[in-house]
């Protein structure tokens, strides 16, 4: 697709459930980012790969989260033992440079919104 | 977030008027000033950037200022429309991560 791609789309889960959220960057892009938007607040930053390198984790909440991206594209975001401050919407973007010259630009996808009850 | 301070939380501006928007971010090392424009049901979409070694841009009816030495960024919407009506978001980038605004509501009334 032309787009970042983010599934599902809605998600809802029972306090303590697992759940796994998915993003499909735009091909080519090297960089890739999950962020977490809490209802009325900016995003926040999650984690950052390069390639299939995870390079910044350090907006992970707590160690229930856990991101991957084992060959350099598609990347999952997997939250163990869901809490109800996990509520949110979950952003992906990527990016075909890093850091550098002619643009940071970032591509969002829409977005997973995740319920927990 | 606490590095990036955006005003107003909200905003109505008549249509054809000015809107305004302005970030305060406390990092020095931060190395490219872009604002965001987000929809409801969407994702976050570059509206318009500059690099710090540039005080103004200009986009058509996008303009961004930036004062380096008092460490702010602004937003300014010439002609506002209707469809400009969403939230506004500074995100400047420093470690190679966006680091997001709290959002500005900005509504354009007809």
């Amino acid at each position: 697709g032309a787009g970042v791609s983010q599934s599902p789309r809605y998600k809802v889960a029972k306090r303590g459930q697992d759940v796994a959220l998915r993003c499909d960057p735009i091909s080519g892009h090297v960089s890739l980012f999950w962020y977490q938007q809490a209802l009325g607040q900016g995003p926040e930053f999650l984690t950052y790969f390069q390639n299939e390198a995870q390079l910044d984790k350090s907006g992970l909440p707590s160690d229930r989260f856990f991101a991957e991206r084992p060959e350099g594209s598609v990347s999952t975001l997997k939250i163990q033992r869901t809490q109800q401050e996990d509520s949110a919407v979950y952003l992906c973007a990527s990016s075909l440079v890093v850091g550098g010259t002619k643009t940071g630009e970032l591509f969002f996808g829409e977005g997973s919104r995740l319920t927990v009850l | 977030q606490q590095q990036v301070k955006q005003s107003p939380q909200s905003l109505i501006v008549q249509k054809g008027g000015i809107s305004i928007i302005n970030c305060a971010y406390e990092n020095t090392a931060f190395d490219y000033f872009p604002w965001y424009q987000q929809f409801p049901g969407k994702g976050p979409a570059l509206l318009i950037a500059i690099r710090p070694d540039v005080s103004e841009k200009k986009e058509g009816r996008f303009t961004i200022s930036f004062n380096k030495s008092a460490k702010q960024f602004s937003l300014h919407i010439m002609d506002s429309q209707p469809g400009d009506s969403a939230t506004y978001f500074c995100a400047p980038r420093g470690g190679g991560k966006l680091i997001f605004g709290q959002g500005t509501e900005l509504s354009v009334k007809p």
